[in-house]
């Protein structure tokens, strides 16, 4: 398995606070994702990362942030978490044009 | 906005049967076009991969068949097991933001024993 790791792997939290997700890899791959994957809705990209404090909107990046200050890490930021944020969180990491390998994902609740 | 389509949502086949899977792109400067395998509880992981050079790759049972011309490509599992049942993901990539991938929404394949 690619080495990439996500912290936490579960999470409960009230709606308003902050909630910030980790991924961790050890492959030195220049891109990297965070994903939001909900019932019927597939894999949606949030925020990517091409390169250490390079980093660009997906499709529903809105109430998320990110930041990349590292090759190996890159956090996902929910700075007043809603319950339409509910939902499993997966990383992944690639090269360009090349397959993603992806971690185990987070589950997160907001009530 | 680019977008993959992706048909059926769902799919239920015998065991020993033929599972058919496609998807259907816009972005012509596309040219990666992988498939990925989802079981519950788990990240996706990477089934078979086919780039444009090619119609068809074929792995074991797991075969990419892609229509250029048509901008289509499909996922066909042969002798479908139960092991198979998960969900599927096609996705695609390339052109000016290669390392931004458009995936379908994923199809979820049941094979009954």
């Amino acid at each position: 398995d690619a080495g990439i790791t996500q912290s936490p792997r579960h999470k409960v939290t009230e709606t308003g606070t902050p909630v910030t997700l980790r991924c961790h890899q050890t492959e030195n791959h220049r891109y990297m994702y965070w994903y939001r994957q909900d019932p019927g809705h597939g894999l949606r990209l949030i925020h990517y990362s091409y390169g250490v404090k390079d980093t660009d909107k997906g499709e529903v990046s809105d109430g998320y942030s990110v930041s990349r200050s590292k090759t190996e890490d890159f956090l996902l930021t929910l700075e007043s978490a809603t319950s339409s944020q509910t939902s499993v969180y997966f990383c992944a990491i690639s090269e360009p044009g090349d397959e993603q390998y992806f971690g185990p994902g987070t589950r997160l609740t907001v009530t | 906005q680019q977008q993959v389509k992706q048909s059926p949502q769902s799919l239920i086949v015998q065991k020993g049967g033929i599972s058919i899977i496609n998807c259907a792109y816009e972005n012509t400067a596309f040219d990666y076009f992988p498939w990925y395998q989802q079981f519950p509880g788990k990240g996706p992981a990477l089934l078979i991969a086919i780039r444009p050079d090619v119609s068809e790759k074929k792995e074991g049972r797991f075969t990419i068949s892609f229509n250029k011309s048509a901008k289509q490509f499909s996922l066909h599992i042969m002798d479908s097991q139960p092991g198979d049942s998960a969900t599927y993901f096609c996705a695609a990539s390339g052109g000016t933001n290669a390392g931004k991938s458009t995936f379908g929404d994923g199809t979820t394949l049941t094979v009954k024993p």
